[in-house]
């Protein structure tokens, strides 16, 4: 089935820019979805179809996705942006829903 | 507002069986696909089973497959799990989760509201 890869981990400083992928074979083709996840707490949408923000998501959040790699940009990161981040895609031909790995953003 | 509550996990010995229930609120639970997610202690997410909102069409992780069943009762607003044959390696928090549209099979469909979780603990 179709596989999407996340580093596990992404450190930043406050104030600068950190950048998550979710690759994938072609993985532009597709629409990419991405969940944030505090300890303890259930995930949350942050972006939909590729880079549209729910309502209560910062504009410091942002996405993109081309080729072989979605990318979750977040802009000026705060310390409360310190969470896990989940990509997730579907595979039609699975018909599997698929999720990252995860990758652990570190505010340094 | 939209609310989704989970209950029945709890600690099962290999091999036996729980059923999950997910409670939802500020919405008709057969307009929306309607998802369990997992997550083993200190991994990531896996997606489990789906069920679609109007054709009860089901989509099963292989995890999943001939062991656990995803249903719902609309007269109680309420999607279930049933969990049988249960493995070490099924000790997860579960999640039920909200989609966006009526079927997962759609690049279009994501996951807006999902639930604070039961824990199940497989273990002898």
């Amino acid at each position: 089935s179709y596989v999407v890869t996340q580093p596990p981990s992404v450190s930043v400083a406050p104030g600068k820019t950190a950048r998550v992928t979710c690759g994938g074979n072609n993985i532009g083709s597709k629409s990419v979805h991405w969940y944030r996840q505090k300890p303890g707490q259930a995930p949350v949408v942050v972006m939909f179809y590729d880079y549209d923000r729910p309502s209560g998501i910062p504009e410091r959040f942002s996405g993109s996705n081309s080729g072989n790699t979605a990318t979750l940009t977040i802009s000026r990161v705060e310390a409360g942006d310190e969470a896990d981040y989940y990509c997730h895609v579907w595979d039609r031909i699975s018909d599997h829903v698929v999720f990252g790995g995860g990758t652990k953003l570190t505010v340094l | 507002e939209v609310q989704l509550l989970e209950s029945g996990g709890g600690f099962v010995q290999p091999g036996g069986s729980l059923r999950l229930s997910c409670v939802a609120s500020g919405f008709t639970l057969s307009d929306y696909a309607m998802t369990w997610v997992r997550q083993a202690p200190g991994k990531g997410l896996e997606w489990v089973s789906s069920l679609s909102g109007r054709h009860d069409k089901s989509w099963n992780a292989d995890s999943a497959k001939g062991r656990f069943t995803i249903s719902r009762d609309n007269s109680k607003n309420t999607l279930y799990l049933q969990m049988n044959s249960l493995r070490v390696e099924d000790t997860a928090v579960y999640y039920c989760a909200k989609g966006t549209e009526d079927t997962v099979a759609t690049t279009l469909h994501y996951f807006d509201f999902w639930g604070q979780g039961t824990l199940v603990t497989v273990s002898s």
